[in-house]
This record gives C-alpha cells, sequence and structure tokens, in this order.
C-alpha cells in the first residue's frame, strides 16, 4: 500500500541534542512538507520541498534543517538552536497538481526532558 | 501567517444530530480543504471545494463556500461517535508556477457523544 511512513513515533531527547525524523513516502510525489503541531493550535509549515535537492523554509524554521537527497525522503533535524522543541510534527506530500491536497503520515512526537 | 479561522473551538453534541464548522480566511484563494485528525494521528483529506464553485457534497458532508465573505462551512449530517476528531480548513497561498502550499486553520474539536 502507498503511503507515508514517519518514525519513530515518540521520541525523547535531552536538551541539547539533535534528534533527527525520518519520512518516507512511496506515492510517487514530487512535493514533500514538514509541520509542527502544538496543542490547541493548527499546523505550522517548517520546511518544504518541490524537488529532490531542493527546500525551501516555511513560517517557523528557526532550529531547523531539512535534506532532500532522494524523492522518497524528505528528514528534518531538530537542533540543539529550537528554544521549544516539544511537539508532534507531521510529514506530508503532495503531487504538484492546482489542488494542493496533502496526505500526511502517522506523526512523531518529540519531548524534550 | 494564519490563513484560516476556525469557529467554534469545541463542539459536543449527541450521536444523530448535525455538526457545523465554520472557516473564515483573509486572502483570495485557489481552493479550501478540510480535514479530519483523529487524536494523535495524522490528518485525512476528506473534500475540497474550489473558489468558483458554491457547494459540495460527499456522503454525509456538505461543504460550503463563500467567497465574497472569505467564509466556508462544513456540515455533518446524522453524526456518528466514529466522527469524534478534529477538523481543519486549510487555504491556498500561491508559490511559484507549481500551486500553493496550504496554510490551516486552529481546527475545531468535535465530540459526538453516543
Amino acid at each position: 500500500d502507498g503511503g507515508i511512513t514517519q518514525s519513530p513515533k515518540y521520541l525523547f531527547r535531552k536538551e541539547g541534542q539533535n534528534v533527527t525524523l525520518s519520512c518516507e513516502q512511496n506515492l510517487n510525489h514530487d512535493a514533500m512538507y514538514w509541520y509542527r503541531q502544538d496543542p490547541g493550535q493548527g499546523l505550522r509549515l517548517i520546511y518544504y520541498s518541490q524537488i529532490v535537492n531542493d527546500f525551501q523554509k516555511g513560517d517557523i524554521a528557526e532550529g531547523y534543517s531539512v535534506s532532500r537527497e532522494k524523492k522518497e525522503s524528505f528528514p528534518l533535524t531538530v537542533t540543539s538552536a529550537q528554544k521549544n522543541p516539544t511537539a508532534f510534527y507531521l510529514c506530508a506530500s503532495s503531487i504538484e497538481d492546482d489542488t494542493g491536497e496533502l496526505f500526511f503520515g502517522e506523526g512523531s512526537r518529540l519531548t524534550v526532558l | 501567517s494564519q490563513q484560516g479561522e476556525e469557529d467554534p473551538q469545541a463542539l459536543s453534541i449527541q450521536e444523530g444530530e448535525n455538526a457545523t464548522m465554520n472557516c473564515s480566511y483573509k486572502t483570495s484563494i485557489n481552493n479550501l480543504q478540510w480535514y479530519r485528525q483523529n487524536s494523535g494521528r495524522g490528518l485525512v483529506h476528506l473534500i475540497l471545494i474550489r473558489s468558483n464553485e458554491r457547494e459540495k457534497h460527499s456522503g454525509r458532508l456538505r461543504v460550503t463556500l463563500d467567497t465574497s465573505k472569505k467564509s466556508s462551512s462544513l456540515l455533518i449530517t446524522a453524526s456518528r461517535a466514529a466522527d469524534t476528531a478534529s477538523y481543519f480548513c486549510a487555504t491556498d497561498l500561491p508559490f511559484g508556477n507549481q500551486g500553493g502550499k496550504l496554510i490551516f486553520g486552529q481546527g475545531t474539536e468535535l465530540s459526538v457523544k453516543p
């Protein structure tokens, strides 16, 4: 079955540590996205990529980094520079049409201890 | 840069009743989408309505769009306990020549009691 796989589902990190969240898709979609979701809030865009080897900052990119070396993969690194990293992280992908419909993974919950 | 704002923030109804959620946005759009999120899970696309459409149906879902008021509503008819979830509207903003990235509202948390 085609879909988006995020791992790990739950992750705990000590302050000052970098952590990388994995996102893999087998939908053959060109565009991929990372969103952050805080309790009671909507989704905020961190980074997006429309094509391999290219990505753009979203609204809250500070303290995060990404790479897009393969079409299927779009990992997100939460660096120690991110002041408040505890959140639910959602990866999504879309085909490049005029709808922009997103297909989401199941999310990764990061907790900083 | 929140584009969409939804109300109510929370809605509690009995099974069998209809649930109506509203979304307002600020700028011109190409389309508006509604997504559903079960607690602790990813979002799932429900329905899309284009800016030149006024109403759209999908099963028990009915979406309306009023571009003059920059607002949309999602109606779920004959609700079921399984409809309990958060519902988000999302609007597009153009970037490049490839369509738009989506901006999400804060969501309506729907609770359907059996």
